[in-house]
């Protein structure tokens, strides 16, 4: 089974500093690596994906991601944030084809 | 609609009600997931839907769980007899294919007391 780990529980920020909320991933196989964004008492945004081909995905908002097969990574960096950018963030993975696996999320605070 | 739909957004249930949660997904979109979100957690999976047809249900916590989807579009979610641990954010999900374009819905937060 595929699995997913965010190293920080917690991530507070200044406005406009840089921001990056670490992904680690277990798994044996092809993976295809997602980061969702959750505001207060909304749904999941996708950010960005990576499904194949380089391993720089741009996304959203100004969030980028790199995948690094060799550390199994897939880490989410944004150069500058703002305020808005408060949310909760949930690196996932799929398995068995379908299943997205969420890791247990990082909630990035940003402070003026 | 333009996105997927999920009512009621809240729900407070005694404990021992049963409780259908409700999810309309975008139109056209085949596959359809739910998913559980406890508080401070991350969403795990529950099931899945390919049309009408329910092909994975391992998530699901308990027999207390059902979810059904007659028609493959609108899917409801039912909890029988809820108990405090069932209080969650219960999420839905749709896609044309595979998850890897997956639209989510607000989700229905149900608290349980």
């Amino acid at each position: 089974a595929q699995s997913v780990t965010q190293l920080d529980s917690q991530v507070p920020v200044f406005e406009e500093a840089p921001v990056e909320l670490r992904c680690n991933y277990s798994s044996s196989v092809s993976v295809y690596l997602f980061w969702y964004v959750q505001y207060p008492n909304q749904g999941l945004q996708l950010l960005l994906k990576y499904l194949s081909g380089s391993t720089l995905v741009k996304g959203i908002n100004g969030f980028e991601a790199e995948f690094n097969k060799s550390q199994t990574s897939f880490h989410l960096r944004k150069p500058s944030v703002h305020i808005s950018d408060t949310a909760e963030y949930f690196c996932a993975v799929v398995s068995n084809d379908y299943k997205l696996s969420f890791g247990a999320g990082t909630t990035v605070t940003v402070r003026a | 609609g333009a996105g997927v739909s999920q009512s009621p957004r809240y729900k407070v249930a005694k404990r021992g009600q049963d409780v259908a949660l409700r999810c309309d997904p975008i139109s056209g979109h085949v596959s359809l997931f739910w998913y559980q979100q406890a508080l401070g957690q991350g969403p795990e999976f529950l099931t899945y839907f390919q049309n009408e047809a329910q092909l994975d249900k391992s998530g699901l916590p308990s027999d207390r769980f059902f979810a059904e989807r007659p028609e493959g579009s609108v899917s409801t979610l039912k909890i029988q007899r809820t108990q405090q641990e069932d209080s969650a954010v219960y999420l839905c999900a749709s896609s044309s294919g595979k998850p890897t374009e997956a639209f989510f819905g607000q989700g229905t937060r149900l608290t349980v007391v």
